[in-house]
């Protein structure tokens, strides 16, 4: 298996501007986690689905982000409109269901200038 | 509130000496326990975890980890560092709330390695 998959590993983009974040879990994998990371907040959960469905994203900042699972290997997340906080790595992960280890991916690094 | 921490930002060690990092866990229940390794650049791979049974855990790369419930820690040790050691180490729970679960993350240790 070719592991987590995200796209694209970097994105520069203007404030204002709608960014969206992919990610193709591992197959066979129930459960999906989007973190953030900084290095003044370090990793945070934003939001994490189980079965394609959503559920904890009390880690969600703000409305501007948003996150979607349309099927069992797709995934996305939005920010509309960005700004230069939401500067940061963001990474996808999945694991077989919630209590195992999670798998992640090699990020995407977003810079919003 | 349920947490996890790691005491030391960064630490130094000489290539072949002995590793010790910290990692104390505030949760009233039997945590679930993780160590995992993010080299620069690159995603974070899982190293060892505990769920239950034997307190002390083998993981790869030659590190293992100790649960010790009466001192809320699981420290991740290894008897003898390689260069190739040099990453961020973080320690994480998977923490369960009215029926959700979620794997929190500890503030992560710099590890460098001096030749």
């Amino acid at each position: 298996d070719a592991g987590v998959i995200q796209s694209p590993r970097h994105e520069v983009t203007e404030m204002g501007q709608e960014v969206t974040l992919r990610c193709k879990p591992i197959s066979g994998h129930n459960s999906l986690f989007w973190y953030r990371q900084t290095m003044m907040r370090g990793l945070e959960l934003l939001i994490y689905f189980n079965n394609n469905v959503p559920i904890d994203d009390s880690g969600m900042p703000e409305d501007r982000f948003s996150a979607k699972m349309p099927n069992a290997s797709f995934s996305t997340l939005k920010i509309q409109p960005s700004e230069p906080r939401d500067s940061a790595v963001y990474f996808c992960a999945s694991s077989l269901d919630l209590n195992t280890e999670a798998f992640f991916g090699q990020g995407t690094r977003l810079t919003v200038v | 509130a349920q947490s996890v921490t790691q005491p030391d930002i960064h630490i130094t060690v000489s290539e072949g000496a002995s590793l010790e990092l910290r990692c104390n866990y505030s949760y009233g229940a039997t945590p679930y326990l993780f160590w995992y390794v993010q080299s620069p650049g690159q995603g974070l791979q899982l190293l060892l975890k505990y769920f239950s049974g034997d307190t002390l855990v083998q993981g790869i790369k030659g590190f293992e980890a100790e649960f010790k419930r009466s001192q809320s820690s699981f420290n991740l040790r290894k008897p003898s560092v390689h260069w190739s050691d040099a990453a961020e180490y973080f320690c994480a729970v998977l923490l369960t709330t009215q029926g959700a679960q979620k794997l929190v993350f500890g503030q992560g240790t710099r590890l460098t390695i001096n030749p």
